[in-house]
């Protein structure tokens, strides 16, 4: 079974610009998770989506972080601009429903904001 | 709101050493309770759970038990390898969603 992909691996960029990521989650999980971990710390949840929904959003910085998940599959995180503080591991999981216990983790997208 | 909190790092034990990593918790209701692991270059992965009080969550010879009396839920093993080296993490989600709160993490080094 193919695990939960993320592209790209790495990303630099300079404030001020935008940027993307992408989470392709295991094949029929319904639940996706968009983690934010920064060096030294813990990840922290940024948004869950329930199939095409959002479930969580509360600690996404909407003025300049947004995320979709078109027909509940695929799923895109942006940031426009960028500041020096998002540099940070960019974590996708999923995981079966919501109610499933486990989540099964991408391997990040490092970015820095030069 | 919810929190957790283990202990720094890092941690350097000889092989065959005994591990102990503590980790507390604050949350409302009953949450359930995990270890994840991250082993260098790898992605999180679910190390071993508890999803109610006095469970006990045990996986590759580590074991962690749900002490609600406490709010902790400490991470042990009786004789760590080279190869247990590593990034633990410990989190909860609380009843309602399923999305994790994480500590933030405790490296452990493990030398020959």
């Amino acid at each position: 079974e193919a695990g939960v992909a993320q592209s790209p691996r790495y990303k630099i960029i300079e404030k001020r610009q935008s940027v993307a990521f992408w989470c392709n989650p295991i094949s029929g999980h319904a639940t996706l998770y968009w983690y934010q971990q920064i060096l030294g710390q813990g990840p922290k949840l940024l948004i869950q989506f329930q199939n095409n929904g959002v479930v969580d959003d509360s600690q996404l910085p909407k003025d300049r972080f947004s995320a979709e998940r078109l027909k509940g599959v695929d799923s895109t995180l942006k940031i426009q601009p960028a500041k020096l503080e998002d540099s940070a591991v960019y974590l996708c999981a999923s995981s079966p429903e919501a109610s499933s216990y486990e989540q099964y983790f991408g391997p990040g997208t490092r970015l820095t904001v030069t | 709101g919810d929190s957790v909190t283990q202990m720094e790092g890092p941690v350097t034990l000889s092989e065959e050493a005994f591990l102990t990593i503590n980790c507390t918790y604050t949350a409302t209701g009953y949450p359930s309770l995990f270890w994840y692991v991250q082993y260098p270059g790898e992605g999180l992965q679910l190390l071993l759970k508890a999803t109610k009080a006095d469970d006990k969550g045990s996986n590759k010879g580590f074991e962690a038990t749900y002490r609600k009396e406490t709010t902790s839920f400490h991470l042990e093993k009786g004789s760590v390898q080279v190869s247990d080296s590593a990034v633990y993490f410990c989190a909860l989600s609380d009843t309602g969603r399923r999305a994790l709160t994480f500590g933030s993490g405790t490296r452990l080094q493990v030398q020959p």
